[in-house]
């Protein structure tokens, strides 16, 4: 299976702050990854597809990058709506698997 | 908007089976992937496995093989999760998810969520 590993597992910030959060593949996946946000007792909440591609609705301050198999999520200017647990998920091959996840806490 | 509304929570006792049902309403169903993915409590999303509903395609997570059948009822667009031979650490939330596009179970990210369905598995 391709594990995904995240870091850092959790981050503290203040609203106005930038966020990035990475999201290392253990082979190459191409850019079958994506990101969701998930706030407590919420369902996962779908924010970027393939690296990149904004999900209808979310906001432009959240954007995804790639280089080789390191990705990275960046929240610009955090708002307090942002504080949330953010997970990556490959879609390469059988299984899909997640990250373990990154907290984002209000400093 | 696509909703996906599933079955409330459940208790059930080491060895036993639950059946989690997913229901869908006011979008494309039939053509699209279901999967299945759980959250044991403080934990991280586990995909266990999914279903294209309109031909019955399914695929499993090899961890879940033997244990866990994904089907369907088109008619009611429905997607059921029956997990058998439940263990203490099968405690978790179960959230049935749509995949965005035509592919096969577990190939694509997923769109649309179900709110989850708390499974409790204690003697």
């Amino acid at each position: 299976d391709i594990k995904l590993t995240q870091s850092p597992s959790s981050v503290s910030a203040s609203v106005g702050d930038s966020v990035t959060i990475t999201c290392r593949a253990s082979q190459d996946i191409s850019n079958w990854l994506a990101w969701y946000q998930q706030k407590p007792e919420k369902a996962p909440k779908t924010l970027i597809f393939a690296v990149s591609n904004l999900q209808s609705g979310v906001p432009s301050r959240f954007s995804g990058s790639r280089s080789g198999t390191e990705f990275t999520l960046t929240i610009s200017s955090l708002q307090p709506e942002d504080f949330a647990t953010y997970y990556c998920q490959h879609y390469h091959s059988y299984p899909p698997t997640f990250g373990g996840g990154t907290k984002v806490e209000i400093k | 908007q696509v909703q996906l509304v599933q079955s409330g929570a459940a208790v059930k006792k080491p060895g036993s089976s639950v059946k989690v049902s997913c229901e869908a309403s006011g979008g494309s169903f039939t053509n699209y992937a279901v999967s299945w993915v759980r959250q044991a409590p403080g934990q991280g999303l586990e995909w266990l496995g999914g279903i294209i509903p309109m031909f019955g395609t399914t695929n499993y997570a090899q961890k879940f093989q033997g244990r866990v059948t994904i089907t369907t009822d088109a008619s009611t667009t429905t997607v059921y999760m029956d997990l058998s031979s439940l263990r203490s650490d099968d405690t978790a939330v179960y959230y049935c998810a749509r995949a965005s596009a035509v592919a096969p179970p577990g190939r694509d990210y997923f769109d649309y969520w179900g709110q989850g369905t708390l499974l409790t598995v204690s003697s």
